[in-house]
């Protein structure tokens, strides 16, 4: 099975502070992505990378940065969090669409940030 | 550009009634269309999927899905809901030769009652 592994479930930060979202998968992926999931919205595209040191914005990048070292990990970075930023954050991979899973996209448990 | 519309935000139900979720997209080109689940507290889980083929799409727990192109629908079906179906449901679509991103509506929230 596949296994995207998400360091922190839950995590309480100060308004300021710098936050580092940890994410592993062991499929040897292409693609990962981080994704924030709120009430009533959805879920929202942060980042993503379809490759090592590679990273494309998704639709609201604002406040966030990423970092991809490895192929298997997929770090992302809240440089001064805010208490907008409270929410859930979602890790996900997936192979690259030539592969025959047919771009499905497999997520991590989440973990919950609350900022005060 | 592309879009998911889940029409509903909330669906309640009874026990061992039918359900059907209502997902609606846009795209001017080909697409590949998912239905993820959520339980509480969880990550997403792969419901089901249409790549091409036939439009009749059967996933895991006993849910379907059509894929009606004409009307740009996937809506989500079961005929009879357990206690446990109670979760969030969030259709995607991406489109054929991206690289693979998911645009995901903006989810369901079925909730099945005794």
């Amino acid at each position: 099975d596949v296994k995207v592994t998400q360091s922190s479930r839950y995590l309480v930060k100060r308004t300021g502070e710098k936050v580092f979202l940890e994410c592993v998968q062991d499929m040897d992926h292409e693609n990962m992505f981080w994704y924030r999931q709120d009430p009533g919205l959805g879920l929202r595209l942060i980042y993503f990378s379809y490759d090592v040191k590679m990273k494309e914005k998704g639709d609201i990048p604002e406040g966030y940065s990423v970092s991809r070292e490895k192929k298997e990990r997929f770090s992302l970075i809240l440089e001064s969090a805010s208490t907008n930023q409270t929410s859930m954050y979602l890790c996900a991979s997936s192979p690259w669409p030539r592969h025959l899973s047919g771009n499905t996209i497999y997520f991590g448990e989440g973990s919950w940030l609350t900022v005060v | 550009a592309q879009s998911v519309t889940q029409l509903d935000s909330q669906v309640p139900v009874f026990e061992e009634a039918p359900v059907e979720l209502r997902c609606n997209y846009s795209s001017s080109v080909s697409v590949y269309l998912f239905w993820y689940v959520q339980y509480p507290n969880q990550g997403l889980q792969l419901l089901l999927k249409y790549l091409s083929g036939s439009t009749l799409v059967k996933g895991i727990n006993g849910f379907e899905a059509e894929f009606n192109k004409s009307q740009t629908s996937f809506h989500l079906r079961k005929p009879s809901v357990h206690i446990s179906d109670t979760a969030e449901y969030f259709c995607a679509v991406s489109e054929g030769g991206s690289q693979g991103n998911l645009i995901f509506g903006k989810g369901t929230k079925l909730s099945v009652k005794p």
